[in-house]
């Protein structure tokens, strides 16, 4: 079964720093792909990044990268010149299948406030 | 180009009541999966729907059910509604396997509240 685990209940991050959010996941498949969404309190999920489990580059897409280490089963998100609005909670999730168009597994998330 | 469209946003309900929520996915897209979010929680997966028929389902009793129609759009149904079913339920629309992208878009989610 595949497991996601986000150990930051909530992190504090000053205007314009960097902040690294930790994910680690689980999973027996060898194909799979690992996501990062943000969710502000009106509760929709908005995609940030994907990095599939064959790329051997990691993901960037903005101010937004993702530090993928596949023999540590880690996925962390790093947010480059914090901005208030970045303040949400933030979740990794892992899809599994065909296409990484399966089912998606969710961690617990981590609660990103940006001081100014 | 609309996105993922959910309704209703909010609902009230009482125990043991039935409640219907409807998802359009986003245009292209002919997947629908349900998700249902517990306060504090990350998002669990319910079931998923292609070709109008459940491909997938997650550890939720028969109580939750679903449908796809031809156009793609969706409804997730519970019956016999317990306190514990109040949660965000959230539904992501994205492209079927095979058709070589895994984007998945959720909608704004329909918060349930049973009383």
């Amino acid at each position: 079964a595949q497991k996601i685990t986000q150990t930051q209940p909530g992190m504090f991050v000053q205007e314009k720093e960097a902040v690294t959010l930790d994910c680690t996941y689980d999973t027996s498949d060898q194909s799979y792909g690992l996501f990062w969404y943000k969710q502000p309190s009106s509760g929709e999920m908005i995609f940030l990044i994907y990095q599939g489990s064959y790329d051997e580059q990691n993901a960037t897409e903005g101010r937004y990268s993702l530090n993928f280490q596949k023999a540590r089963k880690s996925a962390n998100l790093v947010i480059s010149a914090s901005q208030l609005g970045d303040s949400a909670m933030y979740f990794c999730a892992m899809r599994e299948g065909p296409d990484n168009a399966g089912k998606s597994t969710f961690g617990d998330g981590t609660t990103l406030t940006v001081k100014p | 180009d609309a996105g993922v469209t959910q309704s209703p946003t909010h609902l009230i309900k009482t125990r043991g009541q039935q409640v219907t929520l409807r998802c359009s996915p986003k245009s292209g897209h002919d997947t629908v999966s349900w998700y249902q979010q517990a306060l504090g929680q990350g998002p669990q997966f319910i079931f998923q729907y292609y070709e109008e028929e459940e491909r997938q389902r997650g550890n939720f009793p028969d109580r939750f059910s679903g449908h796809q129609f031809p156009n793609y759009s969706s409804e997730l149904n519970v019956n016999a509604l317990l306190l514990g079913d109040s949660a965000l339920y959230l539904c992501a629309s994205s492209s079927a396997p095979g058709q070589g992208s895994h984007e998945q878009y959720f909608g704004p989610g329909t918060r349930l509240t049973v009383t």
